[in-house]
């Protein structure tokens, strides 16, 4: 079992450009969730998904992110229109359900120029 | 809305001291709660985890507790060494809902 993946681990982006981050969950793992971390700052809650689904978007700016996870492949957070805010690490967590805890990826470290 | 605090933010001890980091959240009805480790630039890697139903988890040198009426958990770490200096978040989480972090205490074990 390859744990959670996400790729890339490293993104580097213009301002103004897109970015998207890959997140492929645990083999029978069907809750991800996405997490940003700011330096210094603890983990921020973005949004939670099963297959198909967006359950809780409730930390999701409104404007330029969106996520999705569907039936194949892995979930996808996008940015669209990279600021300079937006650099970040970004994580990936996947359970199998409520009563389990999460497995997080090594994230995606993105940085905006 | 459901708020984490870990203190302190920061420890420093000398190796093989053992040391017990806090954790406190404001709505006790909670489903589970759950230690991480998180090293310099790395992802979180579970520590342990316990239900809201179970007092204690206990692996290897580590042992978590949870007084769940009180709102409070703490994670005993015994003689420590070197390789543990890292970042410690808990988390809890309630119901459907996604686990809320605390900022972390951050722990330099000197050798």
């Amino acid at each position: 079992n390859a744990g959670v993946m996400q790729n890339p681990r490293h993104l580097v982006r213009r301002r103004g450009q897109e970015a998207r981050l890959r997140c492929s969950p645990m083999k029978g793992h069907s809750h991800v969730y996405w997490y940003r971390q700011l330096p210094e700052e603890g983990l921020k809650f973005m949004v939670y998904l099963q297959k198909e689904n967006i359950i809780d978007e409730s930390g999701m700016p409104k404007e330029r992110f969106s996520a999705e996870f569907p039936k194949e492949g892995p979930s996808i957070l996008r940015i669209q229109q990279v600021v300079r805010g937006d650099s970040a690490a970004y994580f990936c967590a996947s359970s199998p359900g409520h009563n389990y805890g999460y497995t997080f990826g090594s994230g995606t470290r993105l940085t905006v120029v | 809305k459901q708020e984490v605090t870990q203190i302190p933010a920061a420890l420093s001890v000398p190796e093989g001291e053992n040391l017990v980091l806090n954790c406190s959240f404001t709505d006790s009805a909670i489903y589970n709660l759950q230690w991480f480790r998180q090293d310099p630039g790395k992802g979180l890697t579970s520590l342990l985890l316990i239900q809201s139903s179970q007092r204690e988890q206990t692996s290897g040198r580590l042992n978590a507790s949870l007084d769940k009426s009180s709102g409070r958990s703490t994670l005993y770490i015994a003689a420590s060494q070197p390789g543990d200096s890292a970042t410690y978040l808990c988390a809890v989480r309630q119901g459907n809902t996604p686990l809320v972090f605390g900022k972390g205490t951050r722990l330099s074990v000197i050798a």
